[in-house]
């Protein structure tokens, strides 16, 4: 089975552009989260979607957005890029059980690699 | 502001020897676990998960956890070379999947020759 994989690998923007970035969870999870890691410390929690509804967010502007669709996949945004938003961008999918929350385990993507110009 | 603590390194170990990396955790609501490993310009991958007090052992890796002192640990034996990587600490909020998983800043380790 095919892992999570995420698209593009990497990508350039200026400040002020917007970026979407892609994610196909693993077959059978429902659950995508975003992680923003930027260079020496650990992912920070942007947002969960499950059921195509953000259910947690993280200390994040509203410039950072992001659906998911029937298949589960999930394409965040990032509205008027910063040079702050420069990161590695990652995605991680489970199969969030309604009754094994504890043992609900995130699996990563390879990563975007975001740099803004 | 909930926390996860892991000492930054870099932690310097010989081959074969035994790593130790730590992680405390400030949310004593706490349920889930997770070791994950991270080659520098990679994503992290997962090592172990840990939910009950103790040790759980899966080859090399030990991970120990202690709620009551909100400390969990990860233990590589016969360190090898290719355990050089970043050794992030996560841990989820509540009991529910929609619980987010809180990841500490990692701690480089880098095993000597």
């Amino acid at each position: 089975d095919a892992g999570v994989t995420q698209s593009p690998t990497h990508l350039i923007k200026t400040r002020g552009q917007h970026v979407t970035l892609r994610c196909s969870p693993i077959s059978g999870h429902k659950s995508v989260s975003w992680y923003q890691q930027v260079l020496g410390q650990g992912p920070q929690f942007i947002f969960q979607y499950y059921e195509k509804e953000e259910r947690g967010r993280g200390n994040f502007p509203d410039r950072f957005s992001a659906r998911q669709f029937p298949n589960y996949s999930s394409e965040p945004n990032v509205n008027a890029l910063l040079l702050g938003d420069s990161a590695l961008y990652l995605c991680a999918s489970s199969l969030a059980p309604a009754d094994q929350g504890t043992t609900d385990t995130q699996y990563f993507g390879p990563g975007t690699r975001l740099t803004v110009l | 502001q909930k926390e996860v603590e892991q000492n930054s390194g870099p932690l310097s170990v010989p081959e074969g020897a035994i790593a130790s990396l730590n992680c405390t955790y400030s949310d004593r609501g706490s349920q889930s676990f997770f070791w994950y490993r991270q080659y520098s310009g990679k994503s992290p991958e997962l090592i172990m998960s840990i939910y009950s007090n103790g040790d759980k052992e899966d080859g090399r890796f030990t991970a120990q956890l202690n709620k009551a002192s909100q400390y969990v640990s990860l233990l590589i034996r016969d360190s090898q070379p290719s355990d050089s990587a970043t050794y992030l600490c996560a841990v989820r909020e509540g009991k529910t999947s929609y619980d987010k998983v809180i990841f500490g800043p990692g701690t480089s380790l880098s095993v000597i020759p």
